[in-house]
């Protein structure tokens, strides 16, 4: 069965540049979940989608970043302005109202 | 604050040996425990859980995880390992397991002939 997509596998950008991730989660699945994964600092949590509920956007770096999710499937997350420190793996999760989160192979952003 | 530790970095085992990898939480409620493994360019594969129950948990790949509230410790446990286990372990906690999850910062895996 088709798991979580996400597109572009990989994304090279100039410094300054906004970009666009997408996520295309598990058919079905109710919850949304964007991740940052770089050296260093590990996983952390970005931003939480549940249904119609108000997103969850306590883990969001800064104002540049910002992320929607489309009649409650796809997701797209927007990094405006990029910087250096951007440079890393976003993966996104899905899962069902009362499950475990499922991964996609994430999108690796390379700032230049 | 919800936080994980998992103390070792880097582990080396040799195939066919016994595997025990740490993690420690701190969580103010009953948690909601998950361990998760990456192999390089793959997203993160749910390897088991724990929610309510038993606490000796079995997952996928023959891996097994015991939950210690005493101890606020989730070990992973597989009595032999092969070379292809080798790859990145992650242990996560979350709440009722649908929000967002605190990832440790990993141990890495390898294992020798």
């Amino acid at each position: 069965g088709a798991g979580v997509s996400q597109s572009p596998s990989n994304k090279v950008t100039e410094k300054g540049k906004d970009v666009e991730l997408r996520c295309d989660p598990i058919s079905g699945h109710t919850a949304l979940y964007w991740y940052r994964q770089s050296l260093g600092q590990g996983l952390e949590f970005l931003i939480y989608f549940q249904g119609n509920s108000a997103p969850d956007k306590s883990g969001l770096p800064s104002d540049r970043f910002s992320a929607e999710r489309t009649g409650g499937s796809v997701s797209t997350l927007t990094i405006q302005r990029t910087q250096q420190e951007d440079s890393a793996v976003y993966l996104c999760a899905s899962s069902p109202e009362w499950g475990s989160q499922h991964f996609g192979d994430g999108t690796r952003l390379s700032i230049l | 604050a919800q936080s994980v530790t998992q103390p070792d970095i880097h582990i080396t085992v040799s195939e066919g040996a016994s595997l025990e990898l740490r993690c420690n939480y701190s969580y103010g409620a009953t948690p909601y425990l998950f361990w998760y493994v990456q192999s390089p360019g793959q997203g993160l594969q749910l390897l088991l859980k724990y929610f309510s129950g038993d606490t000796l948990v079995q997952g996928i790949k023959g891996f097994e995880a015991e939950f210690k509230r005493s101890q606020s410790s989730f070990n992973l446990r597989k009595p032999s390992v092969h070379w292809s286990d080798a790859a990145e372990y992650f242990c996560a906690v979350g709440a009722r397991g649908n929000e967002k999850l605190t990832f440790g910062t990993g141990t890495r895996l390898t294992i020798i002939p």
